[in-house]
C-alpha cells in the first residue's frame, strides 16, 4: 500500500496570506490527524477527521481549520499567516477514531515558512 | 503544559550500548506510543502499549509502562549508528492526543 502523501513539500509565504495543505491517508483508513511541530512548541496536535466530520480539535485559534473529503483525502487550511505559524505540518492516518485511533502512520510533512 | 515530560532531553552513546528513555504524562491513559523521527522528517510508529500492558517488545525494542507512575520507558538495546533520531511518546486519553517534548539520541559510531 501506498503511504500518507502530504503537499506540497515545502511552502513559503508572507505574513496575512493564507495556505491550504493537502493530505492523502492510506487507502483504507479512515482517520486522518493533524500536527504542527516547532522547535519551540514541539508536536502539537490540531485535530482529527473520521468520515468527513471533525472528532476531536486541538487548542489552536480558529485561523487554523480542516476537512475532509469523502475518499477521506484532507485539507487543512491556515488563513491571515503568522510569522509564528512557521512549521512542519504533519498528517498522520489510521484505521479508528479516537480512542481507538491504534497506530497512526505519518506523512513526510508539509514545511511552511512565513517571511 | 498540556505535553507530557522526557527525559532525557538529549543522549548521546556509543554504539552498541543501550538507551533508556522515559516519558511522563499527566492524566490517565488508554495507550501510549513511541514514535522516532530522523532529521524534521515524519514520524515512524515503534510500538503502542495498551494502559492495561506493563511491557512490550520488539525487535531491539522494549517498552514499559508503569501507569501508577504515569511513565513509560523505551529501551533500545545494541544500539546503531542508524538508530540517531528524535523519539517521542504518544498519549491517548479520552480524546486527548498528546506528544511529549522527545529525546534525541545521538549513537557514535
Amino acid at each position: 500500500k501506498a503511504g500518507v502523501t502530504q503537499t506540497p513539500r515545502y511552502l513559503i509565504k508572507t505574513r496575512g496570506q493564507q495556505v491550504t495543505l493537502s493530505c492523502s491517508p492510506i487507502s483504507g483508513h479512515r482517520s486522518v490527524s493533524w500536527y504542527q511541530q516547532t522547535p519551540g512548541q514541539g508536536l502539537q496536535f490540531l485535530f482529527e477527521y473520521f468520515s468527513e466530520t471533525q472528532r476531536n480539535k486541538g487548542n489552536f485559534p480558529g485561523r487554523f481549520s480542516g476537512r475532509q473529503f469523502s475518499n477521506s483525502r484532507s485539507e487543512m487550511n491556515v488563513s491571515t499567516l503568522e510569522l509564528g505559524d512557521s512549521a512542519l505540518y504533519l498528517c498522520a492516518s489510521s484505521p479508528g477514531q479516537g480512542v481507538h485511533l491504534g497506530t497512526q502512520y505519518f506523512g513526510p510533512g508539509t514545511r511552511l515558512l512565513v517571511l | 503544559s498540556q505535553q507530557g515530560e522526557e527525559d532525557p532531553q538529549a543522549l548521546s552513546i556509543q554504539e552498541g550500548e543501550n538507551a533508556t528513555m522515559n516519558c511522563s504524562y499527566k492524566t490517565s491513559i488508554n495507550n501510549l506510543q513511541w514514535y522516532r523521527q530522523n532529521s524534521g522528517r515524519g514520524l515512524v510508529h515503534l510500538i503502542l502499549i495498551r494502559s492495561n500492558e506493563r511491557e512490550k517488545h520488539s525487535g531491539r525494542l522494549r517498552v514499559t509502562l508503569d501507569t501508577s507512575k504515569k511513565s513509560s520507558s523505551l529501551l533500545i538495546t545494541a544500539s546503531r549508528a542508524a538508530d540517531t533520531a528524535s523519539y517521542f511518546c504518544q498519549e491517548t486519553s479520552g480524546s486527548r492526543l498528546t506528544f511529549g517534548e522527545g529525546t534525541q539520541l545521538t549513537v557514535n559510531p
